[in-house]
């Protein structure tokens, strides 16, 4: 299965709500994820299950779609979001990973 | 806490090989699957492979452009998982990562350790 991400990069002031879009080249039903990754860091779940927001991400950040069309939504950008972040589907072997959509802070 | 803490990692001439180890503590490791992904320097992540638990078997996937080539085992009694790397190329030169999985999703990250394949 093959995942696209959209924009690949973008830039926002803080408090601005950003969108990031993943898509599948197959229906993945809401077999998927979302990770930050911060400069230097490892990679850090945010959202499972299409929707469902790990223990401890803050709910500025949240979740949608089904099927072959996701998006994340980061709602009033903090500075601590500067960072990539990618999606994943893990409905079928191999897992496939998006490209990445780097958040820059205007 | 959750740990996980890869090592192994270095420099290795195109053609050899490397066994990366990853230990985990802070929970049942028997109980979880382990996955292993790279990321190549300035680039995007890759899922390399899974080994499930003893009651799946701890049967194996892998990614297309591994399969063949890496191996993934798994030692419970040392709490440890490893990624068996053979005929290493350049492009094969990335971080690697250790990582739990939790009901399908990839949930504890290790912090990578990095494999330069160089002559």
């Amino acid at each position: 299965i093959h995942v696209t991400q959209s924009p690949s990069s973008l830039s926002a002031s803080i408090g601005d709500r950003v969108t990031i879009t993943c898509r599948t080249s197959q229906g993945v039903k809401k077999d998927l994820a979302w990770f930050q990754q911060k400069p230097g860091r490892a990679p850090q779940l945010l959202i499972s299950g299409a929707s469902t927001l790990e223990s401890g991400v803050p709910s500025r950040f949240s979740g949608s779609g089904s099927g072959t069309y996701f998006t994340l939504t980061i709602n009033s950008l903090q500075p601590e979001d500067l960072a990539t972040y990618y999606c994943l589907q893990v409905y079928n072997y191999p897992s496939t990973f998006g490209p990445g959509t780097r958040v820059d802070i205007k | 806490d959750v740990q996980l803490v890869e090592s192994g990692g270095g420099l290795v001439q195109p053609g050899g090989s490397l066994r990366l180890s990853c230990e985990g503590s802070g929970f049942i490791f028997s109980d979880y699957y382990m996955d292993w992904v790279r990321q190549a320097p300035g680039k995007g992540l890759e899922w390399i492979g899974r080994i499930r638990n003893k009651p799946a078997n701890y049967r194996t996937e892998y990614g297309a452009s591994v399969r063949g080539k890496f191996t993934i085992l798994r030692d419970d009694s040392r709490n440890s998982v490893f990624l068996q790397l053979n005929s290493l190329i350049v492009d094969d030169t990335a971080v690697y990562y250790c990582v739990r999985s939790s009901f399908k999703y990839l949930s504890h990250w290790g912090q990578g350790t990095l494999v330069t394949v160089s002559s």
